[in-house]
């Protein structure tokens, strides 16, 4: 079935330090891509999506590329705050006839220090 | 727009009881989805509706976990008995649709449930 993989955390980082959180994934058909976001505390928050490949989603400082040759969308970002600390989660959309749902990986725990 | 409304937030209750957990999603959503996310790890679909049809249940544990939406907008998501791996937190999400992978989930706060 349908899967994906997320780099394991926690991730440190210092404040403007530059991020990569990897994900790949496997899924029948062309999935749409997304990462969410839950910050401390609160509920799970879309941060970007990707529909087609080369796609780019970007939001906040964020980005995300839909690569379909090596079925990744790895989140960046050129300069972290101490405000981006939070759980991130890459999942990709699962096709319409198996019901559009979100497949979540484990998710990426970010703590960025002053 | 109003968001998701799910409640109660927080339920404590012992082990073999039960609880229900509430879900009002966006007005005009006919997809709504009950997710489980246990501690450290990723959230997990428990069952998927559409309107009041359920389109996926594979995952839900139904010896104990039962789910409804009668009217095709609110649902009830229900345990009994409860046991400890039940612990977690509950996510309701709805979108407008199932057929456009493009339609994005909204969530709401959810609902944390601690079993004794």
């Amino acid at each position: 079935g349908d899967s994906v993989t997320q780099m394991e955390g926690p991730v440190t980082l210092s404040e403007e330090a530059f991020l990569t959180i990897n994900c790949t994934y496997t899924a029948t058909g062309y999935p749409s891509l997304f990462w969410y976001v839950q910050y401390p505390g609160e509920g799970l928050q879309l941060l970007l999506k990707a529909t087609k490949a080369d796609d780019k989603g970007s939001n906040k400082g964020f980005e995300a590329t839909y690569r379909k040759e090596t079925t990744s969308f790895h989140l960046e970002k050129g300069s972290v705050q101490v405000s981006d600390s939070a759980v991130y989660f890459c999942a990709p959309r699962a096709y319409y006839n198996q019901g559009g749902k979100l497949i979540f990986g484990q998710g990426t725990e970010l703590s960025v220090k002053p | 727009e109003a968001g998701v409304a799910q409640s109660p937030r927080y339920k404590i209750i012992e082990k073999r009881q039960s609880v229900a957990f509430w879900c009002n999603p966006i007005s005009g959503h006919a997809t709504l989805y009950w997710y489980q996310q246990i501690l450290g790890q990723g959230p997990k679909l428990l069952i998927q509706f559409q309107n009041n049809g359920v389109v996926d249940d594979s995952q839900l544990p139904k010896d104990r976990f039962s789910a409804e939406r009668l009217k095709g907008v609110d649902s009830t998501l229900k345990i009994q008995p409860a046991k400890l791996e039940d612990s977690a937190v509950y996510l309701c999400a709805s979108s407008l649709g199932a057929g456009s992978g493009a339609n994005v989930l909204t969530f709401g706060a959810g609902s944390r449930l601690t079993v004794l």
